[in-house]
């Protein structure tokens, strides 16, 4: 059972350069999110879905872009990278929008 | 706004010293309580979580935490630390009627061997 698996580990990017970051869920969660991870800052959402086809803004969403075309997958774009995205993002999914979330190891991107 | 605050930025302490790390809430309604932890280079673990009955909830590695609603807090706390106890650990609170889990920024937690 692999849980919530995120790829690519690690990437640097050039700023204006585009990527899109893969999240995957076996555990057939309705929920997903995508935070960013920055030092002395917690957990920030960036967007969030709660079903197939749907998704929503979180706390810090401008910059980025996401998708949810199958309930397994989550992901998340940057079309045009700017140095303040340098960060650690993370995917998570849940069964409901109030149980436990489970996460992936995490995308450490660096824009340069 | 909804926030939810964390006392301490870093916390040093002994092997087999007691831990009590600090998390209180602003939100007054109903809520759902977590902490997770972050081992060094891993992804976050459910550490416990309070959603309803007993106010003391225990978790895995002998941790356990304390919801007083009064005080709008949910303090984690271990007995007895150990190395591999150094983690940064995070509170976070989902309130009933939103889908965010609002994180503290967390506690980077060193235990000296």
């Amino acid at each position: 059972n692999a849980g919530v698996t995120q790829t690519p580990k690690f990437r640097v990017l050039k700023t204006g350069q585009s990527m899109t970051l893969l999240c995957a869920q076996d555990m057939n969660h309705e929920y997903m999110y995508w935070y960013r991870q920055d030092p002395g800052m917690g957990l920030r959402l960036i967007h969030y879905s709660v079903g197939e086809g749907t998704t929503a803004k979180g706390e810090v969403p401008d910059g980025y872009n996401v998708s949810r075309l199958k309930k397994q997958n989550f992901l998340l774009g940057l079309e045009s990278a700017a140095p303040s995205q340098t960060s650690v993002y993370f995917c998570a999914s849940s069964y409901t929008g109030s149980t436990e979330a489970f996460f992936g190891q995490g995308t450490r991107l660096t824009v340069v | 706004a909804q926030s939810v605050s964390q006392h301490n930025h870093h916390v040093i302490l002994s092997e087999a010293a007691s831990l009590e790390l600090g998390c209180n809430y602003s939100y007054g309604g109903t809520v759902n309580l977590f902490w997770y932890v972050q081992y060094p280079g891993q992804h976050l673990q459910l550490l416990l979580k309070y959603f309803s009955g007993d106010p003391l909830v225990k978790g895995i590695k002998g941790f356990e935490a304390e919801f007083i609603k009064s005080k709008f807090s949910f303090n984690l706390r271990k007995p007895s630390v150990q190395w591999s106890d150094t983690a940064e650990y995070f509170c976070a609170v989902i309130r009933d009627s939103n889908y965010q889990l609002i994180w503290g920024a967390g506690t980077k937690l060193i235990i000296k061997p």
